[in-house]
């Protein structure tokens, strides 16, 4: 089974700290994927990556950034972290083209102070 | 733009009856996925069940199973005999044959009463 690994089950950080958020997935997956959910709101897409140091931005990426390096990892950065970035984050994989949805890692909950 | 909705926040069901949980959906493409996501408290999103758009049968995945109207972009989810281990988040969710981005529903919180 394809396995996604969130680094970080709970994260606590300060406000205006740099904050990474770690995701290896072990299968060769092209696509990686950074969703943001908040009760109410669902999965939103942050930021999305097809290949190696790919990315595109989703439906609310002010705020973030994203790195990918290597095939398998895709970073998720907070520049400046804020009271309004504390929520839930989603790391996924995919492969190409083959529409079996997505594979999920467990989350992040990051609370900001 | 796609979008799927999700107009029930909360459901309950008795132990061992069924439940529908309702979903619609809009996207321009011709060729779409949709599934149901399921997220128990434990966090870890799982993959409940998959319809490819261009078959009219509808998929089942044991007491899972969906009604797939796709002239009114209808995608419903059907648990027959629930049991306690249901309880969880459920997500709809649509992804188009183009950018490989699945959309998400707001989700609907399903209780299930002993």
């Amino acid at each position: 089974d394809v396995k996604v690994t969130q680094s970080s089950r709970y994260l606590v950080k300060r406000t205006g700290e740099k904050v990474f958020l770690e995701c290896v997935q072990d299968m060769d997956h092209e696509n990686m994927f950074w969703y943001r959910q908040d009760p109410g709101l669902g999965l939103r897409l942050i930021y999305f990556s097809y290949d190696v140091k790919m990315k595109e931005k989703g439906d609310i990426p002010e705020g973030y950034s994203v790195s990918r390096e290597k095939k398998e990892r895709f970073s998720l950065i907070l520049e400046s972290a804020s009271t309004n970035q504390t929520s839930m984050y989603l790391c996924a994989s995919s492969l190409w083209g083959r529409a079996r949805g997505y594979t999920f890692g467990s989350g992040t909950r990051l609370t900001v102070v | 733009a796609q979008t799927v909705t999700q107009s029930q926040p909360e459901m309950s069901v008795q132990e061992a009856e069924t439940v529908t949980l309702s979903c619609t959906y809009d996207t321009s493409e011709s060729d779409y996925y949709l599934f149901w996501y399921k997220q128990p408290p434990s966090r870890q999103m799982i993959l409940v069940i998959r319809q490819e758009a261009y078959k009219q049968q509808n998929a089942t995945e044991n007491r899972f199973s969906v009604n797939f109207q796709k002239a009114a972009k209808s995608f419903s989810l059907k648990i027959s005999d629930s049991q306690l281990g249901d309880a969880a988040m459920y997500f709809c969710a649509v992804l188009g044959n183009r950018d490989d981005k699945i959309i998400f529903g707001k989700g609907t919180r399903l209780h299930i009463l002993p």
